[in-house]
């Protein structure tokens, strides 16, 4: 099995970009899909990324899903920072039989 | 609108045996697959157990295998997890969570409210 690694925590001030990293341990990041999903402080988690790059209905445009093939990695990218952002967020991937969530990153707005 | 509430949860003592429930509403359930996650205090999400729309195909985390057991009523519209040999480690939030899709292979795109389980003697 694989793991997802994340950095701890990132920061941003309001209004900027701030991107957080998933990296693959083994295996092609390309393998399979990823996904993002934000957690608010007491409150269940919500999809922002899904099979990559695609986005809810309803989730904002600032919010997008990358891949990088030279560091087996996967990102998420906030623009336009707002303190609502503040969360936790998850990437999240699967194989035929098993789903595997990245550690988490805490995301502060100063 | 997309709806699952999880009960079930409580206290148990190490060894013991819980059953949870999610009962699901806003979508044709039977399309759908399944899974629950549960996080530890203060800890991430792990994934725990998913199964297809049927209920045919299912599997489970290396952590759970052969403890827990994941099924679903169509009938009834409701996933249950059955688990058993409880221990510390077991203790967390639990949610159910609903698939983009049929088979267990795919994302997930709707969260349910969470059941607390606290395994203690």
């Amino acid at each position: 099995n694989f793991m997802l690694i994340q950095p701890h925590s990132v920061s941003g001030s309001p209004g900027k970009t701030i991107t957080i990293s998933c990296t693959r341990s083994s295996g092609n990041i390309a393998s399979n899909y990823v996904q993002w999903y934000q957690q608010r402080p007491g409150s269940s988690p919500i999809t922002v990324i899904y099979e990559d790059n695609q986005r809810p209905s309803g989730v904002p445009e600032r919010f997008s899903g990358s891949l990088d093939s030279s560091s087996n990695s996967a990102s998420l990218s906030i623009s336009g920072l707002r303190t609502e952002d503040e969360a936790d967020y998850y990437c999240q991937s699967f194989d035929t039989s098993n789903h595997v969530f990245g550690g988490g990153t805490k995301l502060t707005v100063l | 609108e997309v709806q699952l509430v999880g009960s079930g949860g409580g206290l148990v003592q190490p060894g013991g045996s819980l059953r949870l429930s999610c009962a699901a509403s806003g979508f044709t359930f039977s399309d759908y697959a399944m899974s629950w996650v549960r996080q530890a205090p203060g800890k991430g999400l792990e994934w725990v157990s998913v199964l297809s729309g049927s209920g045919g195909i299912t599997y489970y985390a290396d952590s759970v295998k052969g403890r827990f057991t994941i099924s679903r009523d169509n009938s009834k519209n409701t996933l249950y997890l059955q688990m058993n040999s409880l221990t510390a480690g077991d203790t967390a939030v639990y949610s159910c969570a609903k698939h983009y899709d049929f088979l267990p292979a795919t994302p997930i795109d709707s969260w349910g409210q969470g059941t607390l389980v606290t395994v203690s003697s």
